[in-house]
């Protein structure tokens, strides 16, 4: 156990929908990142907030967004939902969060979106 | 951007036996990373070895920044090494992971 969980295990929903992903990082950690791994595109990085604030940005679509709460923990926004946006989303979280200075990430056990 | 390559894309070996992964990239780094995933989907780290040797029971990584490779060795392998491995790479406030090995080890 990483002890970084998320929420929902699984999701189905239909095209056009709106979902929301949680996750809630390891004590102490400051640093949250998103990644989608799908079977065409591998694994991708998408989203790191750090302490609240968004840190780095990757592939991540106009139609995705994501926060980061006071409590640290930290929801991806999908909307106007796609096939192609059938994926494992996972989470991972870290001590701190700059690429100079970062340390190893521990990542959640991932939700499985399945939009038909 | 930075290019990340794994050799061999797909390894099948009986138990017992050792194995070398590969990771090579395209430019300088940060930091760099192993990661496993199991047959369930689950991400576990490895190591975490921007350079030099770290060793974890039968696992051991080497990371030769200078030369932008990396290598995973896993010695008298179990069925429960099955799976992909994953190497990631920092650079510039990104994480660029690499395509995977996937590791079938045969009872």
């Amino acid at each position: 156990d990483s002890g970084v969980t998320q929420t929902p295990k699984h999701l189905i929903t239909a095209t056009g929908q709106r979902v929301t992903l949680r996750c809630s990082p390891r004590s102490g950690d400051l640093s949250v990142y998103w990644y989608q791994q799908s079977l065409d595109q591998g694994l991708q990085f998408l989203i790191q907030y750090y302490n609240g604030e968004e840190r780095a940005k990757g592939n991540i679509l106009e139609r995705f967004s994501a926060q980061q709460f006071p409590d640290l923990h930290s929801e991806l926004n999908l909307s106007s939902l796609e096939l192609g946006d059938s994926a494992l989303y996972f989470c991972a979280s870290s001590l701190t969060g700059s690429a100079q200075n970062s340390y190893e990430q521990y990542f959640g056990p991932g939700t499985r979106l399945t939009v038909t | 951007g930075i290019q990340v390559e794994q050799s061999p894309p797909d390894l099948i070996l009986q138990e017992g036996a050792n194995s070398t992964l590969r990771c090579n990239f395209s430019d300088s780094v940060n930091n760099l990373q192993w990661f496993h995933q199991n047959p369930w989907g689950q991400l576990i780290n490895l190591f975490y070895i921007p350079s030099g040797t770290k060793q974890n029971g039968r696992l051991s990584a080497t990371t030769v920044a200078t030369e932008r490779y990396s290598l995973l060795y896993i010695s008298s392998s179990q069925t429960t090494d099955s799976g992909v491995y994953f190497c990631a790479v920092y650079r510039d406030d990104k994480i660029i992971f690499g395509k995977g090995t996937r590791l079938h080890i045969l009872p």
